[in-house]
Formats: structure tokens, C-alpha cells, sequence
């Protein structure tokens, strides 16, 4: 199984400061074939399932705000949030789907400093 | 609109057995891939099973591989998860998902229901 390691666990920003989560896995999520990383980041906040933010490592989904920019290759990867806002308060995971069974970050608990 | 709602959830006894069902709008269903992921209280997520869109293929994560099974029914635009020898670890809300694209199953997870919480008590 692919393992996928997020850090921080935990993060305090101040609003408008940047906050950068980190995800590792164990092998290399770029697939040779299409040149695409098979990695996802997702953002949850208490109460509600998990939103997805971003595909493919660094596609936006349609509606995210452009403060939420996602890179990474191989298999080291980053979610950057750019000017903290008090409505981005929430756990984020990232998540590999390059092979089942597919595989979430522990999770990175992001707060307000 | 795109909507995914779990129902089947509740208190169950270690060793017992639950059927999960998942009823979806607004999109093809037999077009989609389809997952269940749980989130135990208070922890992070966890895959728990793949299904391909006609259900001939189907994947579990090893901590229910010969428990749980995945099934679907295109003509109902239903997904069901049977959950059986129950155990507290179970103990989760559990999200139905779909695949975020269509041509297969390795993709991303969108949209997510609202999710069901399943109870087993010791």
C-alpha cells in the first residue's frame, strides 16, 4: 500500500499570512503514461463531509478560491493557502488515488495564530 | 444538482450485520466509479471501498476484505455497502462518494454525502 504522510499535524496562521501543508508517499504518484500526478487535497470543516479543492496535484476545483494553490511532483507535494482567511479554518488531507487501495494523510489541522 | 445521500446507519452489536444504501441524482450513474470512505470519531479518513461503474470490479481495504461488501444498482441509482461480523473499530461515520471523472475508478473523490453513522457497541 502506498502511505502518504501529511505535515504538520497542526498549523496556526495569522490572517493573510501563507500556510503551506506538506504530503509525502512512499512512491512516486506520476503516472509515466499521461504525466499526471494522481494526488488530491481535500478541506473539511467540523460537521461536514470533506470538500475537494484540488485534483491532479494542482487543478483547482471550479468554485475554490484562487488562495488555494496546489504543486508537487513524484512524490512530494503541497497545498499553499496565501492570505489566511477565517473561513479556511478547518482540517485539510491530501490523498493518492495512483493505486487502491487508495491512501489519505493522517490530516493537517489548520488555525487562526 | 449532483447529490449523494447515505441512509442504513445506526447502533448495531459486535459480530452483527447493517446494510448501507447510497441513492444519487443529478448525474449518470452507471457513467460513475463509486466509493465508501469512513471517518471514526474524532480521526482522519479511511478508504474503506471501490466499486467500477457497471460493478464488475470491486476493491476493499484489507481492514474489511471479507466483511463488507461493495454492490450497486444502476437501474436505482443506488450503492449499498453490507457490512457484516461487525466490530467496535467499525465504529465511523461512513461517506459514499463518487468518482471525480468518469473514465475509471483512479480518481479523485467528488462530490461526498452528508455521510451515516454506524455504532457498534462491545
Amino acid at each position: 500500500d502506498i502511505v502518504v504522510t501529511q505535515s504538520p499535524d497542526s498549523l496556526a496562521v495569522s490572517l493573510g499570512a501563507r500556510a503551506t501543508i506538506t504530503c509525502k508517499s512512499s512512491q512516486s504518484l506520476l503516472y509515466s503514461s499521461n504525466l499526471k500526478s494522481y494526488l488530491a487535497w481535500y478541506q473539511q470543516k467540523p460537521g461536514q463531509p470533506p470538500k475537494l479543492l484540488i485534483s491532479w496535484a494542482s487543478i483547482r476545483e471550479s468554485g475554490v478560491p484562487d488562495r488555494f494553490s496546489g504543486s508537487g511532483s513524484g512524490t512530494e507535494y503541497t497545498l499553499t493557502i496565501s492570505g489566511l482567511q477565517a473561513e479556511d479554518v478547518a482540517e485539510y488531507y491530501c490523498q493518492q488515488y495512483y493505486s487502491t487501495p487508495y491512501t489519505f494523510g493522517q490530516g493537517t489541522k489548520l488555525e487562526i495564530q | 444538482e449532483v447529490q449523494v445521500v447515505e441512509s442504513g446507519g445506526g447502533l448495531v452489536q459486535r459480530g452483527g450485520s447493517l446494510r448501507l444504501s447510497c441513492s444519487v441524482s443529478g448525474f449518470t450513474f452507471s457513467d460513475y466509479a463509486m466509493f465508501w470512505v469512513r471517518q471514526a470519531p474524532g480521526k482522519g479518513l479511511e478508504y474503506v471501498s471501490a466499486i467500477n461503474s457497471d460493478g464488475g470490479s470491486t476493491n476493499y481495504a484489507d481492514s474489511v476484505q471479507g466483511r463488507f461488501s461493495i454492490s450497486r444498482d444502476n437501474s436505482k441509482n443506488t450503492l449499498y455497502l453490507q457490512m457484516s461480523s461487525l466490530r467496535p473499530e467499525d465504529t465511523a461515520v461512513y461517506y459514499c462518494v463518487r468518482a471525480g471523472h468518469s473514465s475509471d475508478w483512479y480518481s479523485w473523490f467528488d462530490p461526498w454525502g452528508q455521510g451515516t453513522l454506524v455504532t457498534v457497541s462491545s
